[in-house]
């Protein structure tokens, strides 16, 4: 079975700073990658996501993350972020193999931007 | 607009009763989840279908049941037997194989009292 680990469970920045939140996930097969973002009162919504080919992705709000096969991680980067940035981050895995539908979570790190 | 709707987002049960939730999408998608939200400890996946008349017990099913009657609708109830039922829950359907990511409703928050 799938797992996911986000050890960073709370990260606090001053707008302008890097992010890096990390993700690592275990599993013995080939697996789709997410993540998701909950603002605040909001849904879930989807950031980005690796599927196959170039494992460096590029997603909304000037968000990227990089998948490393050997290191089983996909963290997630933001070069320099801002106030509305504050919301709860997930990770999320998915076995490739036809028919496995099962999506996996980590526990979330909270993010807070000090304006 | 398609989505999917959870109703009703606060629902209050008192300790003992059975109390069922519901989870309906209009987006054509095959694929439905429930999850349970608490704090510190992420999304938790409860039970999951990937076609009608089919479905999958997740990581934590005990005190939990679900049907898929029909692909709009993917009810989930929370039975005497879970122990610690107040929570919030999540549905979030896709289609096969998730490409295009997961739909999540808004959410039903469950208190027993």
């Amino acid at each position: 079975a799938q797992s996911v680990s986000q050890h960073n469970h709370h990260v606090i920045l001053s707008e302008a700073a890097s992010l890096e939140l990390g993700c690592n996930y275990s599993y013995g097969g080939t697996v789709n990658l997410f993540w998701y973002v909950q603002y605040p009162g909001q849904h879930l919504q989807l950031l980005l996501k690796y599927f196959s080919g170039d494992p460096l992705v590029k997603g909304i709000k000037g968000f990227e993350a990089e998948f490393i096969k050997s290191k089983f991680s996909f963290n997630l980067r933001k070069p320099s972020v801002q106030w509305s940035d504050t919301a709860e981050y997930f990770c999320a895995v998915k076995p490739t193999n036809f028919g496995n539908e099962k999506l996996t979570f980590g526990t979330g790190t909270r993010l807070t931007i000090i304006p | 607009d398609g989505g999917i709707t959870q109703s009703p987002k606060y629902l209050f049960r008192k300790e003992g009763q059975n109390v069922t939730l519901s989870c309906e999408q209009n987006l054509n998608h095959d694929a439905m989840y429930w999850y349970r939200q608490d704090p510190g400890q992420g999304l938790r996946l409860i039970y999951y279908s990937q076609i009608v008349n089919d479905f999958q017990k997740g990581d934590i099913a005990e005190g939990y049941s679900v049907s898929r009657e029909k692909k709009e609708s993917f009810p989930l109830t929370v039975t005497s037997a879970q122990k610690n039922p107040t929570a919030f829950y999540l549905c979030a359907s896709t289609r096969r194989e998730g490409y295009y990511g997961y739909t999540f409703g808004s959410g039903t928050r469950l208190t027993v009292v």
